[in-house]
């Protein structure tokens, strides 16, 4: 059973420095979800993708952060010059067209 | 910003028992989809309820959904210790279903006592 993947599973960094995250969805998902969840809250959504493009970023995605789906396949999400804020675990999702969601068991971010 | 709003927020029952948690939402929804979270993992989609249905069954989870009062209730009977877990209510508020996301509330944790 190919769920949705996501790598690695914890990162620990310092700060300033950038960070990648990878994106796995399942593979006839036309729909990629990017969230991030701090300890004690639920999920907060970041941007969403249907195949390749990139339609609704939310006001949290600041210019730090960066993501791509390329051939509208895997997703990478990149967070420049990391700041202790930004320690959290960041979800990826998948889903074909609306409806529920497959989550991954997400990358626990801690930035020193 | 959180659309749902999950009550309570922690909910401790004896196994057995059923356990009820609340959503109440603030605008007009497509769809209202509730979830499971173990702890340091990722949400698991346990029933999803449209704005023109009013209840929903599957194996132990009931969910209902009023939208004159903009709330939904799951209801888990027969309680066992492997529910032990955080549950989120979502709520989609994109009514033609493009572009639409979920918003999430920030969860009840169940604690189920052997």
């Amino acid at each position: 059973d190919t769920g949705v993947s996501q790598d690695p599973r914890h990162k620990i960094t310092k700060r300033g420095q950038n960070v990648t995250f990878r994106c796995d969805p399942i593979s006839e998902h036309n729909r990629l979800y990017w969230y991030r969840q701090t300890l004690g809250q639920g999920p907060e959504f970041l941007t969403y993708f249907q195949n390749e493009a990139q339609l609704e970023k939310s006001r949290l995605l600041s210019d730090r952060f960066s993501a791509e789906r390329p051939k509208g396949s895997f997703s990478t999400l990149e967070i420049q010059r990391t700041e202790q804020g930004d320690s959290a675990m960041y979800l990826c999702a998948s889903s074909y067209d609306w409806g529920k969601l497959f989550f991954g068991s997400g990358t626990q971010l801690s930035v020193l | 910003s959180q659309q749902g709003e999950e009550d309570p927020q922690a909910l401790s029952i004896q196994e057995g028992e059923n356990a009820t948690m609340n959503c109440s939402y603030k605008t007009s929804i497509n769809n209202l989809q509730w979830y499971r979270q173990n702890s340091g993992r990722g949400l698991v989609h346990l029933i999803l309820i449209r704005s023109n249905e009013r209840e929903k069954h599957s194996g132990r989870l009931r969910v209902t959904l009023d939208t004159s009062k903009k709330s939904s209730s799951l209801l888990i009977t027969a309680s066992r210790a492997a529910d032990t877990a955080s549950y989120f209510c979502a709520t989609d508020t994109t009514l033609t279903g493009a572009n639409s996301k979920l918003t999430f509330g920030k969860g009840i944790t169940l604690s189920v006592r052997p």
